[in-house]
């Protein structure tokens, strides 16, 4: 069984510029949810997705937005980075249960992506 | 809304000490509660989970109990290790009324176990 997959594993822009994450979900999970991790913070909760639609957003602008695909891939896009945006990403993937009772979930983890933001 | 609170600082033990890292958290409803790990250069792992009061997580010697009357889910472990040495994060989830369960952190607890 294929674990959650982030690609890359590091990256660095300059202020203003626009940035692509990818995630793999592990295998068999529909639902996948991103995480940005500022350095000495605990993860905060950017936005969900299932089954290719937004299914709920943390408090974070419009510039962060996000895909997934018909394989439950998903990617994390962010516009006009700031400085502020340097942190950890991490993808996480679960199933939701029957009858769409989330909270016993488990989300498992990606590596993270490491965005420097110059 | 919801939150979660963990001790402040980070922990520094001697390996076969006695660890205890508090977590208290406010939510509405009924809240699942987790503990992860993070070890240096690494993602998020699940380390144990409660899903309703009472219930004791337990995984690797470390345990914890989801008391909701005191609104606490602190992490114990009796006799720590080198290998033990990482970032702990207190976390829960809560449906309310949702139709997602995005986990709410606390802000981590670096441990430090000595030989």
């Amino acid at each position: 069984e294929t674990g959650v997959t982030q690609s890359p594993t590091h990256l660095i822009k300059t202020r203003g510029q626009q940035v692509t994450l990818r995630c793999s979900s592990q295998s068999g999970h529909n639902t996948v949810s991103w995480y940005q991790q500022a350095l000495g913070q605990g993860p905060q909760f950017i936005f969900q997705y299932y089954r290719e639609e937004e299914n709920g957003r943390g408090n974070f602008p419009p510039r962060f937005s996000g895909l997934q695909f018909p394989n439950y891939s998903s990617e994390l896009n962010v516009n006009a980075l700031e400085l502020d945006d340097s942190a950890l990403y991490l993808c996480a993937s679960s199933l939701p249960l029957a009858g769409g009772i989330w909270s016993y979930n488990e989300q498992f983890f990606g590596p993270g992506t490491r965005l420097t933001v110059l | 809304g919801d939150s979660v609170t963990q001790m402040e600082g980070p922990v520094t033990l001697s390996e076969e000490a006695f660890l205890t890292i508090n977590c208290t958290y406010t939510a509405t409803g009924y809240p699942s509660l987790f503990w992860y790990v993070q070890y240096p250069g690494e993602g998020l792992q699940l380390l144990l989970k409660a899903t309703k009061a009472d219930d004791k997580g337990s995984n690797k010697g470390f345990e914890a109990t989801y008391r909701k009357e005191t609104t606490s889910f602190h992490l114990e472990k009796g006799s720590v290790q080198v290998s033990d040495s990482a970032v702990y994060f207190c976390a829960l989830t809560n449906a309310g009324g949702t139709s997602y369960g995005k986990l709410t952190f606390g802000q981590g607890t670096i441990l430090t176990v000595h030989p």
